[in-house]
């Protein structure tokens, strides 16, 4: 059980071009998701946290305008990388969690973003 | 600021024991956790402490001490799939988990 999905798992786009990035809670319903990028090496860093039917909240330093994130049901989130550059490439990353007081969080498999 | 610190990496042989420490300093702990990731794969979880002590789950095991604000990953029987990234992360006390830097583990034969 606890499975979560991306869609797609990688993908190459043209700079100035928008990506969106799906993320599914595919046995549980995700109360709050979490979308995190990681650079090579690196570890992951919070860029956003969206519980369903709410506005996200978006990390410090993340610009909420070009990382648009939707959480329209309790088992779908989508990340909108708006008008993307090169420096936008990475390894963006979901997790899902079940509820407030549940302590793990399941994490998606990742989609690879390549921007040319 | 908060920040969580572990070694940057740390080699062993197969079958032998390995320590991965972490300490932390964050706002609020609500329980360290630690996860594994594969190169190009997802971070998966391995264990869980919200109090003091040893938590056992197979040939891994995590320890806490709350006021040390340290804990340990402890493998055992290493294998060579066990070559990856180990990262221990808190949970603080807005429901946000904080990833250390990772700790790359290498198995060698």
């Amino acid at each position: 059980g606890a499975v979560v999905s991306q869609h797609p798992s990688w993908v190459i786009c043209k700079s100035g071009t928008s990506v969106k990035i799906e993320c599914r809670s595919l046995d549980f319903q995700a109360t709050t998701m979490f979308w995190y990028r990681q650079f090579p090496k690196q570890s992951l860093m919070l860029m956003a946290t969206s519980n369903e039917g709410s506005k996200a909240t978006y990390e410090q330093g993340v610009e909420k305008d070009k990382f648009l994130i939707n959480h329209a049901s309790l088992t779908l989130s989508t990340l909108t990388v708006t008008s993307a550059h090169p420096e936008d490439s990475s390894f963006y990353i979901c997790s899902a969690r079940t509820g407030t007081s549940s302590y793990e969080q399941y994490f998606g498999p990742g989609t690879r973003l390549t921007v040319t | 600021g908060q920040s969580l610190e572990q070694p940057s990496e740390v080699t062993a042989v197969e079958g032998a024991i390995v320590q991965i420490n972490c300490t932390y300093q964050t706002s609020g702990f609500y329980g360290l956790s630690w996860y594994q990731q594969h190169d190009g794969g997802a971070p998966t979880f391995l264990s869980y402490n919200a109090l003091d002590g040893l938590e056992e789950t197979g040939r891994f095991s995590s320890f806490l001490s709350r006021s040390d604000s340290y804990g340990y990953l402890l493998l055992q029987e290493l294998q060579m799939k066990d070559s990856a990234s180990y990262f221990c992360a808190v949970r603080d006390n807005t429901g946000k988990l904080i990833f250390g830097q990772g700790t790359t583990l290498q198995v060698k034969p």
